[in-house]
């Protein structure tokens, strides 16, 4: 079993959808989540993190944790073709370090 | 805004030669790593370094050493170059503690022929 799993997809939604992307993982020592967004042949971007049970909300991005699930969202609402891109989720262990997912692509349709 | 660069975007190389790769970060950082990303594998690390002179291994170091004698500045060096070394490499810094998280340079292409 991976360590961080998430669908690769290509997720398609059209534009104005709300786009729903899901992880889990399996370091139950987790501490904190980091949600990345890489356009293709750019480098990952941070877009927010979340480290208390519950949601949070940052513009049309909503990050939910739920920790005795091992399972960690990101919500896009009003998605535009722009979102259009892989998402990248990262647990942050208690060494701080960070283990990637493989990621979820993304597509919005206009 | 954090600034990490990387030295090149493009590099094309040959099977054994020796390949140098920086970084350099301009918000005084103290960690500093390099991954790996290739197509189905998702981002790989390499090597990182807690501080200057310091570093660690991380998934995958065969083939790999780094450098760090600046503070700002981590090296990734390919002793020699292999085909299956072809990927992009991108560097990150962070700062301490939790909720740090990781700010990556543009990345650089490398290509072993």
């Amino acid at each position: 079993q991976k360590e961080v799993e998430q669908n690769s997809g290509p997720l398609s939604v059209p534009e104005g959808a709300i786009a729903s992307l899901n992880c889990t993982y399996s370091d139950r020592g987790s501490q904190s989540f980091f949600w990345y967004r890489q356009y293709s042949g750019k480098s990952p971007e941070l877009i927010m993190f979340i480290y208390s049970n519950g949601d949070k909300e940052d513009g049309r991005f909503t990050a939910q944790l739920n920790k005795a699930s091992q399972y960690v969202s990101l919500l896009i609402r009003d998605s535009q073709p722009s979102d259009s891109a892989t998402y990248l989720c990262a647990p942050q262990n208690a060494g701080n370090m960070l283990t990637f997912g493989g990621g979820t692509r993304l597509m919005v349709k206009p | 805004d954090v600034k990490v660069t990387q030295s090149s975007r493009y590099l094309v190389k040959r099977t054994g030669e020796k390949v140098f790769l920086e970084c350099v970060q301009d918000m005084d950082h103290e960690n500093m790593f390099w991954y790996r990303q290739d197509p189905g594998l998702g981002l790989r690390l390499i090597y990182f370094s807690y501080d200057v002179k310091m570093k660690e291994k991380g998934d995958i170091p065969e083939g790999y050493s780094v450098s760090r004698e600046k503070k700002e500045r981590f090296s990734l060096i390919l002793e020699s170059a292999s085909t299956n070394q072809t990927s992009m490499y991108l560097c990150a810094s962070s700062g301490p503690g939790m909720n740090s998280p990781l700010h990556f340079g543009n990345g650089t292409r490398l290509t072993v022929t």
